[in-house]
């Protein structure tokens, strides 16, 4: 069972600083993993995706990688308070034969703090 | 250029009834996903389609759920005998021919069983 586990929070952040998402999985297959933001009542939306160890940067968005650790988190830099809303953790693997959906955490409330 | 469509987008059914939840991917895309999202937890894979074929139906429940997508017209997702515990908001989303990770999701339907 693939599991991605996140802190649910609600993680309060003051607005201009940085707000550091954390994200484990569980499935030392996985390949591509991405982050996705959900404003209250609304769809999900993709705003990064990272395949490879590191970091990618992405205007105010970074997100890092260690596939040793298990480890993907999302850094925003100059917090505003139009970021406020659940991010959610993605993570998918391709194992052969079958058609791995993406698999989500339970998602990380954040709250900027104007 | 539309995104995904779902509709309706809120649906109320009694108990004992059936829901029928449409989605039409955005256009180009050949992939089409449902997922279900219940209060404080995360996206649940349940079916991944693609033309007349179900790849992936493995987060579907075994009993009263059924989905398709047609060679024409949009992919229906169908709940037979609705229980209260069916409620939740259902999400669809797309990806392109080739790739099964990036997905653009719909607003969303909303399903409440009285």
């Amino acid at each position: 069972q693939k599991e991605v586990e996140q802190n649910s929070g609600p993680l309060s952040v003051p607005e201009g600083a940085i707000a550091s998402l954390n994200c484990t999985y569980s499935d030392r297959g996985s390949q591509s993993f991405f982050w996705y933001r959900q404003y209250s009542g609304k769809s999900p939306e993709l705003i990064m995706s990272i395949y490879s160890n590191g970091d990618k940067e992405d205007g105010r968005f970074t997100a890092q990688l260690n596939k040793a650790s298990q480890y993907v988190s999302l850094l925003i830099r100059d917090s505003q308070p139009s970021d406020s809303a659940t991010y959610l953790c993605a993570v998918t693997s391709f194992t052969g034969g079958g058609a791995d959906g993406l698999t989500f955490g339970k998602g990380t409330h954040l709250i900027i703090q104007p | 250029n539309a995104g995904v469509m779902q509709n309706p987008r809120h649906l109320v059914r009694r108990r004992g009834q059936e829901a029928r939840l449409r989605c039409s991917p955005m256009k180009g895309h050949s992939h089409v996903y449902w997922y279900r999202q219940l209060p404080e937890e995360g996206l649940k894979f349940m079916v991944y389609l693609q033309k007349e074929n179900i790849i992936d139906e493995s987060g579907m429940p075994k009993e009263r759920f059924s989905a398709e997508f047609p060679k024409e017209g949009p992919s229906i997702l169908r709940i037979q005998q609705v229980v209260r515990g069916d409620s939740a908001a259902y999400f669809c989303a797309s990806s392109p021919a080739g790739t099964r990770e990036k997905l653009f999701f719909g607003s969303g339907t909303q399903l409440s069983v009285l």
